[in-house]
């Protein structure tokens, strides 16, 4: 099956620095990707879409210059926390998705932001 | 507006016995459907998915799920449910062409021995 993995799995740091989180699809191409943020015991919240060569659609209420998105091939995204602060840590999960929109959206194992 | 309503938070079952996970949809049309699990800290593992045809339809690890239209739901069963089987379970529903996901509250299912 497909399969996406995120990197690192979990981070530690603190307020005020930035990290960078990655999600690759490792056996297909994504031509679609979404990022989420789940905070605990929730369900999942869709933060943003992103199509490689694209710009990143954010949801409403989502900073597009706090959490920066880039799609720059086919299978990699990365999400990057800017100036972190405490009530940014979550997990976040990644997706992708093949191409077509039929297509199932396969999830990456999560990544653990803590910020102190 | 479109929403996705698991009415359970949190099931307990004894392993054996048969499970039945609920989830209702509010959309104007027929959308995508999904069945997800989750295990503690690790990402969203698809179990089956809905998108046209025969209305119940076969998931990975004893699962399936029925469409049914007339009730707006696709609720999850598994006949005998196994210790390993403990979990998140996350219905979502794909709207819009399937461009757009939006996933329910999750059930949590906890297996007695």
């Amino acid at each position: 099956g497909a399969v996406v993995s995120q990197h690192p799995s979990w981070v530690i740091c603190k307020s005020g620095t930035s990290v960078k989180i990655e999600c690759r699809s490792l056996d297909f191409q994504a031509t679609t990707m979404f990022w989420y943020r789940q905070f605990p015991k929730q369900s999942l919240m869709l933060m943003a879409t992103s199509n490689e060569g694209s710009k990143a659609t954010y949801e409403q209420g989502v900073e597009k210059d706090k959490f920066l998105i880039n799609h720059a091939s086919l299978t990699l995204s990365t999400l990057t926390v800017t100036s972190a602060h405490p009530e940014d840590s979550s997990f976040y999960i990644c997706s992708a998705r093949a191409g077509l929109r039929t297509d199932t959206q396969y999830f990456g194992p999560g990544t653990r932001l803590t910020v102190l | 507006a479109q929403s996705v309503t698991q009415p359970d938070i949190h099931i307990t079952v004894s392993e054996g016995a048969s499970l039945e996970l609920r989830c209702n949809y509010s959309y104007g049309a027929t959308p995508y459907l999904f069945w997800y699990v989750q295990s503690p800290g690790q990402g969203l593992q698809l179990l089956l998915k809905y998108f046209s045809g025969d209305t119940l339809v076969q998931g990975i690890k004893g699962f399936e799920a029925e469409f049914k239209r007339s009730q707006s739901s696709f609720n999850l069963r598994k006949p005998s449910v196994h210790w390993s089987d403990a979990a998140e379970y996350f219905c979502a529903v794909g709207l819009y062409n399937n461009n757009d996901m939006r996933f329910g509250a999750g059930t949590r299912l906890t297996v007695k021995p």
